[in-house]
């Protein structure tokens, strides 16, 4: 079992809906993370948490620290927004752990 | 103020041989990580250095090994290129260790032939 889980796996939506990404990890963290990445390989730091919510802009974030999840969701979606959106935990050891990502697409 | 740098961009190289990626951190972060994207796979940790010294490595063989200079920037170096050593090369910087969030650098594409 990864350390770092995320689902789905693959996501496509109509330009508008509100979409949700979950990400569940099984280690002690000091953080999480959530990472966009889009075709050519660039990553964008887009949230770090280590408990409750953060908003940007139409992105929020939240975490529940009990039971080791975190979503992230995206209202009013764009297809700007097609990415792929990767979880992220810094553990012990000081490096992050990534999840396998989800990848968004949004139709217009 | 500028963000993490990686040259090169692109880097074509032929099986056995060895790689040089180069990677500056952000004005004042002591920290950088060297991370790997191989095609279909997720993200991996490679190696972490601070303050000029190997903190952590991931579950890499030895012919990746790096160093961090005195100025924090650092080098990764990739020996006796496989095949499967093609991905992209993810550098980011921290302020030190102790401090959570990470910036990246754009990558290095590496291709082996």
């Amino acid at each position: 079992k990864n350390e770092v889980e995320q689902s789905p796996q693959n996501l496509t939506a109509q330009e508008g809906e509100f979409i949700t990404i979950n990400c569940s990890y099984s280690v002690g963290i000091s953080a999480l993370h959530w990472l966009q990445q889009h075709p050519g390989g660039g990553i964008v730091s887009l949230f770090m948490l280590s408990s409750g919510k953060k908003k940007h802009g139409r992105l929020i974030a939240t975490i529940n620290i009990q039971e080791k999840h975190s979503s992230l969701h995206i209202t009013a979606s764009h297809p700007r927004d097609s990415a792929v959106y990767i979880c992220a935990v810094k553990g012990s050891q000081g490096n992050l752990i990534f999840g396998k990502g989800t990848k968004l697409s949004v139709k217009p | 103020e500028a963000g993490v740098t990686q040259s090169p961009t692109h880097l074509i190289k032929t099986r056995g041989q060895q790689a040089t990626l180069r990677c500056s951190p952000i004005s004042g972060h002591t920290s950088v990580y060297w991370y790997q994207q191989a095609l279909g796979l997720g993200l991996q940790f490679l190696l972490w250095y601070d303050e000029g010294e190997e903190r952590n490595r991931g579950n890499f063989p030895p012919r990746f090994s790096g160093r961090q200079f005195p100025n924090y920037s650092s080098e990764l170096n990739v020996n006796a290129l496989e095949l499967e050593d093609s991905a992209l090369y993810l550098c980011a910087s921290s302020l030190d260790r102790a401090y959570n969030e990470q910036f990246f650098g754009p990558g290095t594409r590496l291709t082996v032939l």
